[in-house]
């Protein structure tokens, strides 16, 4: 069966500092990967996603960027965070093709103080 | 571009009565839909989704939604709520139609489902 991890679970972390969560897929190969941000415990927002190793596509410009290092292995960063950074980071991988749903991992809550 | 709205940010309905939490979507061509399902600080979870066939799926959970094409609705409901179904309820679409960042799933705002012992 496949699992997704995320890590950390929270974060807290100032205003200007680095910022890198991790996120990995295991039971699976070729996965979709995504990057989503919940804000106040509602909608979502896709930041990036992945069809490939090194494979990147952005859908709002901002102060975070992602990458993909490994197959199973997706990587936000952000070289300085700002206050409006802080939500509820979540990580979704799906099988190759349209009709597949989305599993979410566990997600990080990020507190930028 | 393909939009899905949840008109309703609230619904309470009372243990053991019947459960609905509406969705309606808007694409250019057949909508893949799917019902997702967040408990507090938690990931989502898939419930379940249509993609071609009988217009009512089953799901997860007990839960089951009925595509209908003419409304553009793709409503979740439940015969018997339970006080552990209460959660944030999310509708979600796809256009298999388009191409590139388009195809990826689009959202609802959510719905808050509060069922009351």
């Amino acid at each position: 069966s496949q699992t997704i991890h995320q890590w950390p679970a929270t974060l807290v972390q100032p205003v200007g500092s680095p910022l890198s969560l991790e996120c990995t897929v295991e039971g699976t190969s070729n996965p979709n990967l995504y990057w989503y941000r919940q804000a106040a415990g509602r909608g979502l927002q896709l930041l990036f996603y992945s069809v490939g190793i090194g494979q990147i596509s952005s859908e709002v410009p901002q102060n975070l960027s992602a990458s993909r290092p490994q197959d199973r292995q997706f990587i936000l960063s952000s070289k300085k965070l700002l206050l409006s950074d802080s939500g509820f980071y979540l990580c979704a991988w799906k099988r190759t093709g349209s009709s597949y749903e989305q599993y979410f991992g566990p997600g990080t809550r990020l507190t930028v103080t | 571009a393909q939009s899905v709205a949840q008109p309703e940010d609230q619904v309470n309905v009372a243990e053991g009565n019947p459960l609905t939490v509406k969705c309606t979507y808007s694409v250019s061509g057949n909508p893949y839909l799917f019902w997702y399902v967040q408990y507090p600080n938690r990931g989502l979870q898939f419930l379940l989704k249509y993609i071609t066939g009988d217009n009512l799926v089953k799901g997860s959970y007990g839960f089951e939604a009925e595509f209908n094409k003419s409304q553009t609705s793709f409503h979740l409901k439940k015969p018997s709520a339970l006080v552990s179904d209460s959660a944030l309820y999310f509708c979600a679409v796809r256009d298999p139609g388009s191409s590139g960042s388009a195809r990826q799933l689009t959202f609802g705002s959510g719905t808050q489902l509060t069922v009351l012992p």
